[in-house]
C-alpha cells in the first residue's frame, strides 16, 4: 500500500466551480501536510501548509486536514482557467539527526473550461 | 536571487552512458533533494542532503550518486543510464526545518531520455 493515495484525474470543471481535491495517508506519524501546484512543464510551487486538523484558508483556496482519518482535502473556490494544473498534495515527517522526509501524492491534473 | 537552478533542462543519452544533473540553489539551504517524476507515480525521492558533507539514500536510489561538497551545489551522477531512467528529474531545496513553512523549492526540472 502506498503511503499516499491521491486520484489522478484528469478533472474538468466549468469556470467558477468549486474543486474538491483529495489525498488519504497511511502513515499516522505524518505531521505536516502540503499542496503543491505545478504547471505544465515547470517544477512544483508550495500553495499551502498546515501541520494541524481543521481547515486553513487563503484567499480562494482552502486546505482541510482530518487526522482522525488520514485524509486532507484542498477546496478551490470560484476556481479560474488560470488554476489550470496539476496538484499534488505532500505529507512530511521529522526524524532523528536532523532528517526530513517528504512523501508526494501522484498529483491531481486540473482543467479549468472558459 | 536565481533560486534552485538546474542544468542542463535536456539530454539524450544511450544505454550505458554516464552524466550529471547540476543543482546549484542561493538561498543557503541546508536540505537539498532529488526527485524523478514518472507518469502515474508522483515525485519519488532518489537523494537527500542535511548539509555539507551529509548525503541520505530516499524510496530510489539505485544507479544514482549524490555528494555535497558545498552548501550550494548538488549533483546528481547517474552512473550507467538504463531506459528504465528516463523521466523528468528535479532538484529542491529547504531551509530544512518544519518550523518554516515546510516550503520545498523546486528547479525547473531536467528532462532525462536514455535510448
Amino acid at each position: 500500500q502506498k503511503e499516499v493515495e491521491q486520484d489522478p484525474g484528469p478533472l474538468s470543471v466549468p469556470e467558477g466551480a468549486i474543486v474538491s481535491l483529495n489525498c488519504t495517508y497511511s502513515n499516522s506519524a505524518f505531521q505536516y501536510f502540503m499542496w503543491y501546484r505545478q504547471y505544465s512543464r515547470k517544477g512544483p510551487e508550495l500553495l499551502m501548509y498546515t501541520y494541524s486538523s481543521g481547515n486553513k484558508e487563503d484567499g480562494r483556496f482552502t486546505a482541510q486536514v482530518d487526522k482522525s482519518s488520514k485524509y486532507i482535502s484542498l477546496f478551490i473556490r470560484d476556481s479560474q482557467p488560470s488554476d489550470s494544473a496539476t496538484y499534488l498534495c505532500a505529507m512530511g515527517r521529522g526524524g532523528a539527526s536532523g532528517t526530513y522526509k517528504y512523501i508526494f501524492g501522484t498529483g491531481t491534473r486540473l482543467k479549468v473550461l472558459a | 536571487n536565481a533560486g534552485v537552478t538546474q542544468t542542463p533542462k535536456f539530454q539524450v543519452l544511450k544505454t550505458g552512458q554516464s552524466m550529471t544533473l547540476q543543482c546549484a540553489q542561493d538561498m543557503n539551504h541546508e536540505y537539498m533533494s532529488w526527485y524523478r517524476q514518472d507518469p502515474g507515480m508522483g515525485l519519488r525521492l532518489i537523494h537527500y542532503s542535511v548539509g555539507a558533507g551529509i548525503t541520505d539514500q530516499g524510496e530510489v536510489p539505485n544507479g544514482y550518486n549524490v555528494s555535497r561538497s558545498t552548501t550550494e551545489d548538488f549533483p546528481l551522477r547517474l552512473l550507467s543510464a538504463a531506459p528504465s531512467q528516463t523521466s523528468v528529474y528535479f532538484c529542491a531545496s529547504s531551509y530544512g526545518s518544519f518550523a518554516n513553512t515546510g516550503e520545498l523549492f523546486f528547479g525547473e526540472g531536467s528532462r532525462l531520455t536514455v535510448l
